[in-house]
């Protein structure tokens, strides 16, 4: 079964970087794209950006461009993504999500989650 | 960006009865791209529609999704008391995907 497993939850030091792994497994992981999306407490989704796991190219929106890098490990079927200078504006739960590519199919698997805490 | 507001914000309703959900947005948007999630307590979002009116594997037909332009619906025809939850719009142009604020549903 598709499995999207994701690494524990973290506590950062503003200024700081993280660094959250995504594991695939039950698919060919290069046949779909792989979202990030975070939630701040009590607040909505918001999507940071995309990785092409065959190609390895992203595609990052404007505000987290300077911020965010995704990788991929396609021996592991992994995907990383780095978040740096942390704030406490960036306390949230990180998700990653699975695309088919065309974006017409939504996002239609999803990780558990992971808490990142930012704090002094 | 587009920008997707969704409304009500709050939906108060009894179990069997008809939640109808709306999502606006800024300019048009394609329906082939635009999606619903349901979202529970301390669970990821999951997928309940894409192109706006097909529902995912799993989604009981209770759901139904309808509308293009700028304005989309979701149904739910018949509250089951595990549909209390928030619900989502996604939409995907100009290379930028989008989230509604959600609209929460919860038991009256």
């Amino acid at each position: 079964q598709v499995q999207l497993v994701q690494s524990g939850a973290e506590v950062k030091k503003p200024g700081a970087s993280v660094k959250i792994s995504c594991r695939a497994s039950g698919y060919t992981f290069t046949s779909y794209f792989i979202h990030w999306v975070r939630q701040a407490p009590g607040q909505g989704l918001e999507w940071m950006g995309m990785i092409n796991t065959s190609a390895g190219t992203t595609n990052i929106p404007q505000k987290f461009r300077d911020r965010v890098t995704m990788t991929r490990d396609t021996s592991t079927s992994t995907v990383y993504m780095e978040l740096s200078s942390l704030r406490s504006e960036d306390t949230a739960v990180y998700y990653c999500a699975r695309e088919p590519p065309g974006a017409a199919d939504g996002f239609d698997y999803w990780g558990q989650g992971t808490l990142v805490i930012v704090s002094t | 960006e587009i920008v997707l507001t969704q409304s009500p914000g709050t939906v108060s309703l009894s179990p069997g009865e008809r939640a109808t959900l709306s999502c606006r947005a800024s300019q048009s948007v394609s329906s082939r791209y635009f999606a619903w999630y349901q979202q529970k307590p301390g669970q990821a979002p999951r997928l309940l529609i894409y192109g706006a009116s097909s529902r995912a594997t799993g989604i009981p037909d209770r759901f139904s999704g309808s509308g293009s332009g700028t304005d989309f619906t979701l149904t739910i025809s018949r509250l089951e008391p595990e549909d209390f939850a928030v619900y989502y719009c996604q939409q995907y142009g100009s290379s930028v995907w989008t989230f509604g604020q959600g609209t929460k549903v919860e038991i009256k």
